[in-house]
């Protein structure tokens, strides 16, 4: 029973234009959300976050947002680079603050 | 500044061998976290750690133990090794800040175990 889901196990998108990452839970009682992107042979590392009370997060060319009502939460990324290829995983914090992580995007970026 | 440090970084074990996998951070922090990434899935936590001489289970514990005697380090050690522990696994620490679940993570070791 997976309560993060990231239905899309890959994305090809050419550069400049905008990717978007999906991610999909079925728990309420999740109150942080964070992306992390990993390359190959590397560790996961943290992109960027949303809590709860906000809908929308921006930090440069990365956008989270987040419907609370349908528990989805999606990672914008404007303008895609050849450098963000990579596997994107969504992560989810409850209350007893451990993460629940989803199966991964794979995103390519064509030149 | 070094961050979260994994070693090794590729091991192959026979059915039944044990092993120690080694984390080490030097951000002082007192949260750590032993993860598992099998192909196509997410991080399962494994076992976890909120300081030292505290460690618990997480959502897969059966086959490891773990300790902590320092801030520091925080090993992973599999006992009777299987083909089913066949994994890449990640060490990663975080602050005890609230509301901060932000977590570094070690570079990871992928181990077979045949």
């Amino acid at each position: 029973d997976q309560q993060v889901k990231q239905n899309s196990p890959s994305l090809s998108v050419q550069e400049g234009r905008i990717s978007i990452l999906n991610c999909d839970y079925t728990n309420s009682m999740f109150d942080y959300f964070l992306w992390y992107k990993k390359y190959p042979a590397e560790g996961p590392t943290f992109l960027i976050s949303i809590s709860s009370i906000k809908d929308k997060n921006e930090d440069g060319r990365f956008t989270v947002f987040l419907n609370k009502s349908a528990k989805h939460l999606s990672l914008h990324i404007v303008p895609s680079q050849p450098g963000d290829s990579a596997v994107y995983f969504c992560a989810l914090a409850g209350s007893a603050r451990q993460l629940t992580f989803g199966s991964g995007t794979q995103l390519t970026v064509l030149p | 500044n070094a961050g979260v440090t994994q070693t090794p970084k590729f091991r192959i074990l026979k059915i039944g061998q044990s092993m120690t996998l080694q984390c080490a951070q030097d951000m002082n922090h007192n949260y750590m976290y032993w993860y598992r990434q099998d192909p196509g899935m997410g991080l399962k936590l494994i076992y976890y750690s909120v300081g030292a001489g505290i460690t618990d289970k997480g959502e897969v514990p059966n086959g490891y133990n773990v300790s902590r005697s320092t801030t520091e380090d925080f090993p992973l050690r599999l006992e009777l090794a299987a083909p089913s522990q066949t994994s890449v696994y990640f060490c990663a620490s975080r602050t005890t800040t609230a509301s901060n679940e932000k977590l570094f993570f070690g570079s990871g070791t992928q181990l077979s175990v045949l």
